[in-house]
């Protein structure tokens, strides 16, 4: 069965401080992968995604993301943390029709 | 540009009422979802629709319902309102092409408590 797992339910970093958020992803086909972001009391908002070719994706807010089939992971990661970062992130892998299964969420808090 | 908009934001039942949770999207796409999302679970789909007058469970239907007499709207049916049932709701929208899940755009949530 298709699942997403995010090991780390929260994670305190420093401003300033690199961030790695893990993900790891199970499914039987080529995956569509996701990262979204939920600020409190918000909806979710696609941070980027990954489809096929180049393995390294690019999104926004300065955030990127390796896809390593290999490891079926697909870890988020930001060189330098702001302190408006702090926010929920959830990994997601969509599915062939059509919607996305998510992970439990990683809390992100950010230390000033 | 609306996006994906939901009504009411906030709403308290109590055991056993029903309710209609509204979500209309004005981006023409195809596809629409609703999940629920509970401290700690992530979301998890409830029903979706590929398109006017088609719908489907997803994982946690029990409890609802839905239709979809329009692309645009996709309203979901609380009957005989539950605790369990206290959660946040999210309605979604995405375009699907040849088999390739889009992104999905997210209505700001609809929290709904039941006493």
């Amino acid at each position: 069965a298709q699942s997403v797992t995010q090991p780390d339910i929260h994670i305190t970093v420093s401003e300033g401080a690199s961030l790695e958020l893990r993900c790891n992803y199970s499914y039987g086909a080529t995956p569509y992968l996701f990262w979204y972001v939920q600020s409190p009391g918000q909806g979710l908002q696609l941070l980027l995604k990954y489809f096929s070719g180049d393995t390294l994706v690019q999104g926004i807010k300065g955030f990127e993301a390796e896809f390593k089939r290999s490891q079926s992971s697909f870890n988020l990661r930001k060189p330098s943390v702001h302190w408006s970062d702090a926010a929920e992130y959830f990994c997601a892998v969509g599915r062939s029709q059509g919607n996305l299964i998510f992970g439990k969420g990683t809390k992100l808090s950010v230390k000033p | 540009n609306a996006g994906v908009t939901q009504t009411p934001k906030f709403r308290i039942l109590k055991i056993g009422q029903s309710m209609t949770l509204q979500c209309a999207q004005d981006m023409n796409h195809n596809y629409m979802y609703w999940y629920r999302q509970d401290p700690g679970m992530g979301l998890k789909l409830i029903y979706y629709s590929v398109g006017a007058g088609i719908t489907d469970k997803g994982e946690v239907p029990n409890g609802y319902n839905v239709s979809r007499s329009t692309t645009e709207d996709f309203p979901l049916r609380l009957e005989l309102a539950a605790p369990s049932q206290t959660s946040v709701y999210f309605c979604a929208s995405s375009y699907m092409a040849s088999g390739s899940p889009g992104e999905l755009f997210f209505g700001e949530g609809s929290r709904l408590t039941v006493l």
